[in-house]
């Protein structure tokens, strides 16, 4: 069973630095991008960009690109969405989903509130 | 503002029928758009894909058509599990994908 695993919940102070993890599992974790999606409380949902954990090659959405980064450690098949100063309009929920072509995502993960206090 | 459009709400009965519709210039492009259910506080779920092709386990009363710029999700039969939100996506060239501002189901 193809299952994309995220933490549930993370609160932080805008300027702080956060990591949050997607974990795949019941599949080959190398041949498949992992996207990043973001919804902000009570709107709809933004792709932010994905990446393939083969080699870590990233594209991102012109509206997110310079503020987050995607990585990858193959050895336990995770990816990452990271930020190094993060912002009080950061606060949101973040999905990761497995992309398998065009439009088409379908395997989310759960989930990762992230609040983010000014 | 999304580039792809559509309704903020429907609203349809218990056994009724409903159609969302999603308007944007990339569906007129390619065939390639997919629609997603979201209960609250919940992932959202893939329930059609390539315009009209439904996922193994995504009942049939969910169907999905294009004409034009404008792509459509009915559901048939509705029933009270169905209230939720609607997005649709569609391929957007460069293997970049576009989401709609999403349409709220109501069951009455």
């Amino acid at each position: 069973e193809v299952q994309l695993e995220q933490a549930g919940t993370e609160v932080k102070k805008a300027g702080e630095s956060l990591r949050i993890s997607c974990k795949g599992s019941g599949y080959t974790f190398t041949s498949y991008w992992i996207a990043w999606m973001r919804q902000m409380p009570g709107k709809g949902l933004e792709w932010m960009g994905r990446i393939h954990p083969s080699d870590s090659y990233t594209v991102f959405s012109p509206s997110f690109e310079g503020h987050a980064t995607f990585s990858v450690d193959k050895s336990i098949n995770t990816v990452y969405l990271q930020w190094s100063s993060l912002k009080a309009s950061d606060t949101a929920m973040y999905f990761c989903a497995r992309w398998e072509a065009a439009a088409t995502f379908e395997y989310w993960g759960q989930g990762t509130l992230v609040t983010v206090s000014s | 503002q999304s580039a792809l459009t559509q309704p903020a709400s429907v609203s349809g009965s218990p056994g009724q029928s409903i159609t969302i519709s999603c308007t944007g210039t990339s569906i007129g492009t390619f065939n390639l758009v997919s629609w997603y259910q979201q209960h609250p506080a919940k992932a959202p779920k893939l329930m059609i894909f390539d315009v009209s092709e439904r996922p193994s386990g995504v009942s049939n009363r969910f169907s999905g058509s294009k004409s034009g710029n404008t792509a459509s999700l009915t559901i048939s039969g509705l029933q009270a599990e169905d209230e939720a939100d609607y997005y649709c996506s569609s391929y957007a060239g460069s293997r970049v994908p576009l989401f709609g501002g999403g349409t709220k189901l109501t069951v009455l």
